[in-house]
């Protein structure tokens, strides 16, 4: 089946920071979605994205949606210690069903 | 705000123990999900349903099944539980093809032991 890669796995940074994350696919996709999970937690929607160069801010959250449509940015500025968690991206073709990446872990140090 | 509730955060069951797990969504979305959590492996889709009465297997099936009853509700049964299947299960739900916006939105998970 299709496979998602996200990258970095994950990222340890000092609080105050920038954060970039990206997320690949092999697919063109029309849709692309942003999540965080917390420990013990489900996924939470951060942002949706459905236009191919469409950016889109969330607070301090920004993402991307690449022009080649198999690709998708998700940038967090200013990083504070609530942002740790695990970030994942799902990308939909015209089929029914999300693709979801394996995750980027981050780690915020004070 | 969508809601996708499911009805027990944590479970612990026995080997061969029939297991129901339930979601409830309160925004009349058609699709509904059920996927299981597994470090290293990522989420992995069990079963969806489009529809009431509407159901289709997804990458991992085996062992599970599922009921769509209400258009609301959507229940994952484990037939009879067995240790591998030891897993953090999230369900979650979308609207269907007439929905512009198609975000998906999960429930808090059940993290199910089987001992």
């Amino acid at each position: 089946g299709q496979q998602l890669n996200q990258s970095p796995q994950s990222m340890f940074i000092q609080e105050g920071e920038d954060v970039s994350m990206n997320c690949t696919s092999s697919s063109i996709f029309n849709t692309w979605l942003w999540y965080k999970q917390e420990p013990g937690e489900g996924p939470v929607l951060l942002i949706a994205l459905y236009k191919a160069g469409e950016l889109t801010s969330n607070g301090r959250l920004t993402a991307q949606f690449g022009i080649t449509r198999k690709d998708s940015f998700l940038n967090i500025s200013a990083s504070i210690p609530s942002d740790v968690g695990i970030y994942f991206c799902a990308g939909r073709d015209y089929g029914q069903n999300f693709v979801f990446g394996p995750g980027t872990r981050l780690s915020v140090l004070p | 705000d969508v809601k996708v509730t499911q009805s027990s955060r944590y479970l612990v069951k026995r080997t061969g123990e029939k297991v129901f797990l339930e979601c409830v969504q309160d925004m009349d979305h058609e699709n509904m999900f059920w996927y299981r959590q597994d470090p290293g492996l990522g989420l992995r889709l069990i079963y969806f349903s489009y529809d009431v009465k509407m159901k289709e297997k997804g990458d991992i099936p085996e062992g599970y099944s599922v009921s769509r009853e209400k258009k609301e509700r959507f229940s994952l049964i484990l037939e009879s539980a067995s240790t591998n299947q030891t897993s953090m299960y999230l369900c979650a739900s979308r609207g269907g093809p007439s929905s512009f916006y198609n975000e998906q939105f999960f429930g808090p998970g059940t993290r199910l032991t089987v001992l």
